[in-house]
């Protein structure tokens, strides 16, 4: 069955250091998203994208955060300086269409921890 | 703005019992999809089951089932004939109709005990 697949599982990284977290969504997916759950929190919003640009962001996606889709596979989500407060799991999701009630498909998560 | 409130943190149930997951939400929009997601240890989200707020019928799929109350905005999760595969972290989610973001409760932990 097909999933979306993340890399790197789990990331370190020293404060203000650049990371790229990148997904691979579902092939034939369209619509594609990043949240990010910090611990004890609640899973939140970040980003949504389709059709090479941001569809909708929110107010945590600052201009420290892009997404890019380089090459039709991969999707990324760039932190160019990291802060403290950046770390979290990062979730990738899919969706094949643009109705509100379709199923977004979510990878595994990448952890992100900032020292 | 859109919140979403679950305010079990953890729950158990015995192997073949039943239990419910509680879900109150709030939204000023008139049509918006509801979702229970469920996140098994170490796995991906996955979809449960998806209610849209026009249809007044409660949507069940299989063993799961929801109780919606579109007044009182609850949205409730029933589990029956509970399996140990059940485990997991199980999350509310809405989604107004316009604009493209989920908004997730905090979640809730449920056990199924043997």
């Amino acid at each position: 069955e097909p999933e979306v697949t993340q890399t790197p599982s789990h990331q370190v990284t020293q404060m203000g250091q650049e990371v790229i977290l990148r997904c691979v969504p579902i092939s034939n997916h369209l619509y594609f998203y990043w949240y990010r759950q910090i611990l004890g929190q609640k899973v939140e919003f970040l980003v949504s994208f389709y059709n090479n640009e941001i569809s909708e962001k929110s107010e945590i996606f600052d201009d420290q955060f892009s997404v890019e889709r380089p090459d039709g596979s991969n999707f990324t989500l760039k932190i160019r300086s990291t802060k403290l407060e950046d770390s979290a799991m990062y979730f990738c999701a899919s969706k094949s269409d643009r109705a509100t009630g379709g199923e977004l498909f979510f990878g595994e998560g990448s952890r992100l921890t900032v020292l | 703005a859109q919140t979403v409130t679950q305010s079990q943190p953890e729950m158990s149930v015995q192997e073949a019992e039943t239990v419910t997951l509680s879900c109150t939400y709030d939204t000023s929009e008139n049509n918006y999809y509801l979702f229970w997601y469920k996140q098994p240890p170490s796995r991906q989200m996955i979809l449960v089951i998806r209610q849209e707020a026009y249809k007044q019928q409660n949507a069940t799929e299989n063993r799961f089932s929801v109780n919606f109350q579109k007044a009182a905005k609850s949205f409730s999760l029933k589990i029956s004939d509970s399996q140990l595969g059940d485990t997991a972290m199980y999350f509310c989610a809405c989604h107004k109709t316009s604009g493209s973001r989920l908004t997730f409760g905090e979640g809730t932990q449920l056990t199924v005990n043997p």
